[in-house]
């Protein structure tokens, strides 16, 4: 595709609930990111994909998130157990390949709006 | 561990007024600034990468330029569709917050134009 997908564009649940959010990257890109913005606030890395090794999950704020990407395409971020300060937007980045320059810029989904009740 | 701080936090403009927003920031090694900007209800939009103190880059009425501490990004005669929030961000060589490949943001400044 043209950028990256995220789906669903938003997601409603109930507090202790599981949820799957899906991120499509641009077609061959390497690297992919997970970011979680809160209102009035820029985003917060979460957690970083080359191809199907996540290289560094050092932003996830609790063992109830875990991402995948097992064929190094598709990525998905699980939440279990929601909370109530999970509610957040939740963004998905790919880029071409670790280098510099032009390769090394990150293009941003439009993101998942996660409301936990 | 890597920081951002831009100001001010909002501002509003009227149309073909000129200005600057201010994007302060410690990093360990800077790898890469970047710009961003974001209309409500998308993902951030990529506008600029700056590399080096010194360095600047324009796109129509945006330009960016870069010190050893601190990024601006000048809008010049701004026009009501540049209203949008604007999200610095940096990438470090060395492990911290962000992580070695991941950005650490800035809030934003929330720019709005009036016509």
């Amino acid at each position: 595709g043209a950028g990256v997908s995220q789906s669903p564009r938003y997601k409603v649940a109930k507090r202790g609930q599981d949820v799957a959010l899906r991120c499509d990257p641009i077609s061959g890109h390497v690297s992919l990111f997970w970011y979680q913005q809160a209102l009035g606030q820029g985003p917060e890395f979460l957690t970083y994909f080359q191809n199907e090794a996540q290289l560094d999950k050092s932003g996830l704020p609790s063992d109830r998130f875990f991402a995948e990407r097992p064929e190094g395409s598709v990525s998905t971020l699980k939440i279990q157990r929601t909370q109530q300060e999970d509610s957040a937007v939740y963004l998905c980045a790919s880029r071409h390949y670790p280098g510099e320059g032009g390769q090394n810029i990150q293009y941003f989904g439009a993101g998942t709006r996660l409301s936990v009740l | 561990e890597d920081q951002v701080t831009q100001s001010p936090e909002a501002l509003r403009l009227q149309e073909g007024e000129s200005s600057s927003l201010n994007c302060s920031y410690t990093v360990s090694g800077l790898r890469g600034l970047f710009w961003y900007r974001q209309d409500p209800g998308k993902g951030p939009e990529f506008l600029f990468t700056l590399y080096s103190a010194g360095e600047e880059k324009e796109k129509e009425r945006l330009k960016a330029t870069l010190t050893k501490k601190e990024s601006f990004l000048h809008i010049t005669a701004p026009k009501p569709e540049d209203s949008a929030t604007y999200l610095c961000a940096v990438q470090g060589y060395m492990y911290s917050g962000g992580g070695a490949d991941g950005l650490t943001f800035g809030k934003g400044t929330h720019l709005i134009i009036q016509p």
